[in-house]
């Protein structure tokens, strides 16, 4: 089974229509990340969660809301979708402990019509 | 801001071809940079972690280096196949913060 997981795999939605990304992971660690990569821009961060009381704005956090459940499960939200929204969504995790590298799930591909 | 750079954007190699992939960043005060590979619509599979205090890591075919100082690290594919065709992607880690990723280098090996 997959260290880290991601549902729905892909989504087509409507404008203004409320939307919510699912990650769960088992690989017991403390950190999760929500990206989002456009072709051209790369990569961005749009939230960082440390432990599940610290969560915290990326740099395209605008339009966006998160929630960490417990620590394996963090979840995205995009609470009016808009078609700019559309984009390759990605959770990743790592372990504070260690050496924090990241390890990421398959990605959600999500299109706003 | 810290800003990551991948050279060049895209490379195209015969099979067998030992190449090298580039990344520069601008703010030296890095807590690692990790290499992943990416296939097309896919998630990232990471390859090589390099800590700060380290210079190199090796995994089979490829050999990443770091040069904290001059903002650089390089990623070396050895004796290059079809297979290896892929988007590579540099990132690094501040200290409290999450991935800063380069635009990527896309590679085609051909047969």
């Amino acid at each position: 089974d997959a260290d880290v997981t991601q549902t729905p795999r892909n989504r087509i939605t409507k404008t203004g229509k409320r939307i919510m990304l699912e990650c769960s992971q088992t690989k017991g660690h403390d950190r999760m990340y929500w990206y989002r990569q456009d072709p051209g821009l790369g990569l961005q961060l749009i939230y960082y969660s440390f432990d599940v009381k610290d969560i915290n704005k990326g740099e395209i956090s605008d339009g966006y809301s998160v929630s960490r459940q417990a620590q394996a499960k963090f979840s995205l939200s995009l609470e009016s979708a808009i078609p700019n929204q559309t984009a390759l969504y990605f959770c990743a995790t790592s372990d504070s402990r260690t050496d924090y590298e990241q390890f990421f799930g398959p990605g959600t591909r999500l299109t706003v019509l | 801001k810290q800003e990551v750079t991948q050279i060049p954007a895209a490379l195209s190699v015969p099979e067998g071809e030992n190449l090298v992939l580039n990344c520069s960043f601008t703010d030296s005060a890095i807590y690692n940079l990790q290499w992943f590979r990416q296939d097309p619509g896919k998630g990232l599979t990471s390859l090589l972690l390099i800590q700060s205090s380290q210079r190199e890591q090796t995994s089979g075919r490829l050999n990443a280096s770091l040069d904290k100082s001059s903002g650089r690290s390089t990623l070396y594919i050895a004796a290059s196949q079809p297979g290896d065709s892929a988007t590579y992607l540099c990132a690094v880690v501040e200290a409290g913060t999450a991935l800063i990723f380069g635009k990527g280098t896309t590679l085609s090996v051909s047969s």
